[in-house]
């Protein structure tokens, strides 16, 4: 099975700051790796996807990089409605698996 | 806009059988792939299988084939989930979302079970 390992498991950084935030497979995925977040009590939210596309309606500062095993989700300008869980989720056609990384809480100080 | 409405929470025994829910509205590619993820109290999102409304084929988890029965009603676009014995470590919210590619666009509100 192919793992997921996000880094840090919190981040906490002050408003109008970038964050930077670390998605590592265990084996290439090539680009199949999402981004969500999860604010208290709220279902996730795709922010996005193909590793570096945003989904409709997500705003420009968040973006995402990287390709095979190393990801990385930017989220610039920090405001402070960004405070939430990040995970990353990949995708791999065979064998199928689907699997989320353990997450990343980012804090707005 | 696609919008995924799921049952409301459960409160159950252990050993009880439970089926939870999942309708889908107004999905412009009604052929998608809807799954599922648990999340357990503070935890993380767990990956539990996916289900083709056109033709019900599913892929499941390892870590959840046996466990759960994933099925669909594609007349009234509904997926469910579905326990024969659950278990205390079986409560969990339970969240179905809409495959677009090989990621999760639209998610539902959440069911929250609890086996007590």
């Amino acid at each position: 099975d192919i793992l997921l390992t996000q880094s840090p498991a919190t981040l906490s950084v002050s408003p109008g700051e970038r964050a930077t935030l670390s998605c590592r497979a265990t084996q290439s995925v090539g680009s199949n790796l999402a981004w969500y977040q999860q604010k208290p009590g709220q279902a996730p939210r795709l922010l996005i996807y193909g590793a570096l596309t945003r989904a409709p309606g997500i705003p420009a500062r968040f973006s995402g990089s990287g390709s095979g095993t190393e990801f990385t989700l930017t989220i610039s300008s920090l405001q402070s409605e960004d405070s939430a869980v990040y995970y990353c989720q990949l995708y791999n056609n065979w064998p199928l698996s689907i699997t989320f990384g353990q997450g990343t809480r980012l804090e707005i100080k | 806009e696609v919008r995924l409405a799921q049952s409301g929470a459960e409160m159950k025994k252990p050993g009880e059988s439970l089926t939870i829910s999942c309708q889908v509205f107004e999905d412009p590619f009604p052929n998608s792939w809807v799954g599922w993820v648990r999340q357990m109290p503070g935890k993380g999102l767990d990956w539990m299988g996916i289900i083709n409304p056109l033709d019900s084929d599913v892929r499941y988890s390892p870590s959840f084939e046996g466990q759960v029965t994933i099925s669909v009603d594609k007349s009234i676009k509904t997926a469910y989930l579905q326990w024969s014995r659950l278990q205390a470590s079986d409560s969990a919210i339970y969240y179905c979302a809409k495959m677009q590619f090989w990621e999760f666009d639209s998610w539902g509100q959440g069911t929250l079970v609890t086996v007590s």
